[in-house]
């Protein structure tokens, strides 16, 4: 069984410029769920993407944005990034048998993203 | 709104001193509990988790007991390793979220075992 890949696994960019993060579920699972956490904090959720459809969103601005595939895998991209933008960007993915959402998540390694 | 409040760190023990991080929620509903473990550098891995009141989680020696009386998930461990160190994070997802999964975060509780 896969678990949960996140590409690339650092990066930098500056202010201003757009990133692409992605994610690969784990192998049968239908649901994606984005994180961001900034140093010394918990993460902090961005979405979630539910069969494609985005299926809830965090206190996060329209800059965040994301996709999810027909295999389950997912992007998030953030336009006109920002200094705080700096964080861990984590991504979980889980199997939602019924449509309800309180099963458990499982966690990639995250992206960790340096904006200067 | 829901949130989750965990002891404050760091916390520092010998080996094989028994452990225990204490987390309380609030939430409406009847959330699912959890607890995650963050090694240096790495990504969030599920150690326990509680469904229901009165459930127990256990995991790697780790137990978590769902209180719903008092709304507390506290983690503990009988006899930790130096293998132990790293950060612990307590979470719920709520069961009225508007059917979203969205885990909300304690700050995360540091650990540290000294030889």
């Amino acid at each position: 069984e896969t678990g949960v890949t996140q590409s690339p696994t650092h990066l930098i960019k500056t202010r201003g410029q757009q990133v692409t993060l992605r994610c690969s579920s784990q192998s049968g699972h239908n649901t994606v769920s984005w994180y961001q956490q900034a140093l010394g904090q918990g993460p902090q959720f961005i979405f979630q993407y539910y069969r494609e459809e985005e299926n809830g969103r965090g206190n996060f601005p329209p800059r965040f944005s994301g996709l999810q595939f027909p295999n389950y895998s997912s992007e998030l991209n953030v336009n006109a990034l920002e200094l705080d933008d700096s964080a861990l960007y984590l991504c979980a993915s889980s199997l939602a048998l019924t449509g309800r959402h309180q099963e458990t998540q499982y966690f990639g390694p995250g992206t960790r993203l340096l904006v200067l | 709104g829901n949130s989750v409040t965990q002891m404050e760190g760091p916390v520092t023990l010998s080996e094989e001193a028994f452990l225990t991080i204490n987390c309380t929620y609030t939430a409406t509903g009847y959330p699912s509990l959890f607890w995650y473990v963050q090694y240096p550098g790495e990504g969030l891995q599920l150690l326990l988790k509680a469904t229901k009141a009165d459930d127990k989680g256990s995991n790697k020696g780790f137990e978590a007991t769902y209180r719903k009386e008092t709304t507390s998930f506290h983690l503990e461990k009988g006899s930790v390793q130096v293998s132990d160190s790293a950060v612990y994070f307590c979470a719920l997802i709520s069961s009225d979220s508007g059917n979203t999964g969205k885990l909300i975060f304690g700050q995360g509780t540091t650990l540290q075992v000294k030889p």
